[in-house]
């Protein structure tokens, strides 16, 4: 149980276009969701706390009208990274909990990998 | 949430017992110790997590020191498929807790020899 599943995996596009990723929850509701940024040989770093229904919270130096988030249902939250430039590649990660309190866990999706070219 | 601090890698032998240590001397009495594991491209995945006893999983043992400042987490019989970085992160317990993202720190790449 718990799973998370992203889409896509990766991704290849040309600077200045824009990407959605996604990132549900395919087997329990989650009011909360989070997205992650990790650069190559790094750890990952904390972007967003995304809560169904309401306007995400951005991590002190996160861009909010460079990287869209939307989590319109109970299971699904999306990331949109806009006018994309080669500094934007990284591997970016979401997690959801199935609810609140510093003794549950969080649940991560594989990832999507992007690359701007 | 407060510090930890972990060995930067370690190495062991398949099917032989690892302990992967993790100090936490900032503890709270409310923080809870979580500890997740990232296998090379993907992303993390939960492994344990503890406030004040010992605990046992499927994958792993928890064992948290009786003044709560390190914890360790061991993997009975580590195979290749456990060569991952580990990361121990504490939580804070008290009002509001557990509403926010984790913070990673480097972790502990763990090298497993066959």
């Amino acid at each position: 149980g718990a799973v998370v599943s992203q889409h896509p995996s990766w991704v290849i596009c040309k600077s200045g276009t824009s990407v959605k990723i996604e990132c549900r929850s395919l087997d329990f509701q989650a009011t909360t969701m989070f997205w992650y940024r990790q650069f190559p040989k790094q750890s990952l770093m904390l972007m967003a706390t995304s809560n169904e229904g309401s306007k995400a919270t951005y991590e002190q130096g996160v861009e909010k009208d460079k990287f869209l988030i939307n989590h319109a249902s109970l299971t699904l939250s999306t990331l949109t990274v806009t006018s994309a430039h080669p500094e934007d590649s990284s591997f970016y990660i979401c997690s959801a909990t199935i609810s609140w309190g510093s003794n549950q866990p969080q649940h991560f999706g594989d990832g999507t990998r992007l690359s701007i070219l | 949430d407060a510090k930890t601090t972990q060995p930067n890698s370690m190495e062991s032998n398949e099917e032989e017992p690892v302990h992967l240590p993790c100090n936490h001397s900032t503890i709270s009495g409310t923080d809870y110790i979580h500890w997740y594991r990232q296998l090379p491209s993907q992303g993390p995945e939960y492994v344990i997590h503890g406030l004040t006893s010992n605990v046992n999983n499927r994958m792993a043992s928890l064992a948290i020191a009786e003044d709560r400042k390190s914890s360790t987490l061991i993997l009975h019989r580590a195979t290749l498929r456990d060569a991952a970085v580990y990361y121990c992160i504490l939580r804070f317990g008290g009002s509001g807790g557990g509403a926010d993202g984790l913070t990673f720190g480097k972790g502990t790449h763990l090298i497993i020899q066959p």
